[in-house]
């Protein structure tokens, strides 16, 4: 199975920082990663896929890099909004996994 | 509008049974694949199960193989998780989630969720 390990865990930061999330597969998974952003008692939405595409109405503020084994999600001008909890999910074959997770906070 | 409703959730003793439905709206539903996500309490996300679109194949989490089964009546646009043998480690928010129909994929709309409590 293919892990992911995302990196850091918690991440304390200011509104207008530029903040940048790691998320680490255990093989190789060409572009299959996806990132999610999700709120307290909210279901997870989806921010990037195909580890750079941005979904649709997802503010330009968000992009995704990488490929094979090392992605990064970067927020620019973080907002007030932005302050949640941050997963990658790889989709290269079955099971899919989630990464740990990377809660941004004040 | 694009829409998921879960439903079914509840408390159960371990060994139980439950089964999940995810009512979808607004879309084609026979076309897309569906997925079950969980997500313990104060825990991750958990990839639980999916069902493809036209390839009707499903697949599971080694956690839950043997004892979940995924379904869906494309005639009422429905998707369902049945569970059986269920533990406490089975707690969780049960979310449903479709499957973006493009080459490298994602989840791009989700619902908001039915909640599984497994305790005596």
């Amino acid at each position: 199975d293919i892990q992911l390990t995302q990196s850091p865990s918690f991440l304390s930061a200011s509104v207008g920082d530029r903040v940048s999330i790691t998320c680490r597969a255990s093989q190789g998974i060409s572009r299959y990663l996806a990132w999610y952003q999700q709120k307290p008692g909210k279901a997870p939405k989806v921010l990037i896929y195909g580890a750079s595409t941005l979904q649709s109405g997802v503010p330009s503020r968000f992009s995704g890099s990488g490929s094979g084994t090392e992605f990064t999600l970067t927020v620019s001008n973080l907002q007030p909004e932005d302050f949640a909890t941050y997963y990658c999910q790889h989709l290269y074959s079955y099971p899919l996994t989630f990464g740990g997770g990377t809660t941004v906070e004040i | 509008e694009e829409q998921l409703l879960e439903s079914g959730g509840g408390l159960v003793q371990p060994g139980g049974s439950l089964r999940l439905s995810c009512a979808a709206s607004g879309f084609n539903f026979r076309t897309y694949a569906m997925s079950w996500v969980r997500q313990a309490p104060g825990r991750g996300l958990e990839w639980v199960s999916v069902f493809g679109g036209k390839s009707e194949t499903t697949h599971y989490a080694d956690s839950v193989k043997g004892r979940f089964t995924i379904s869906r009546d494309n005639s009422k646009n429905t998707l369902y998780l049945q569970m059986d043998s269920l533990r406490a480690e089975d707690t969780a928010m049960y979310y449903c989630a479709r499957v973006q129909p493009t080459a490298v994929g994602a989840f791009d709309l989700w619902g908001l969720g039915t909640m599984v409590t497994v305790s005596s």
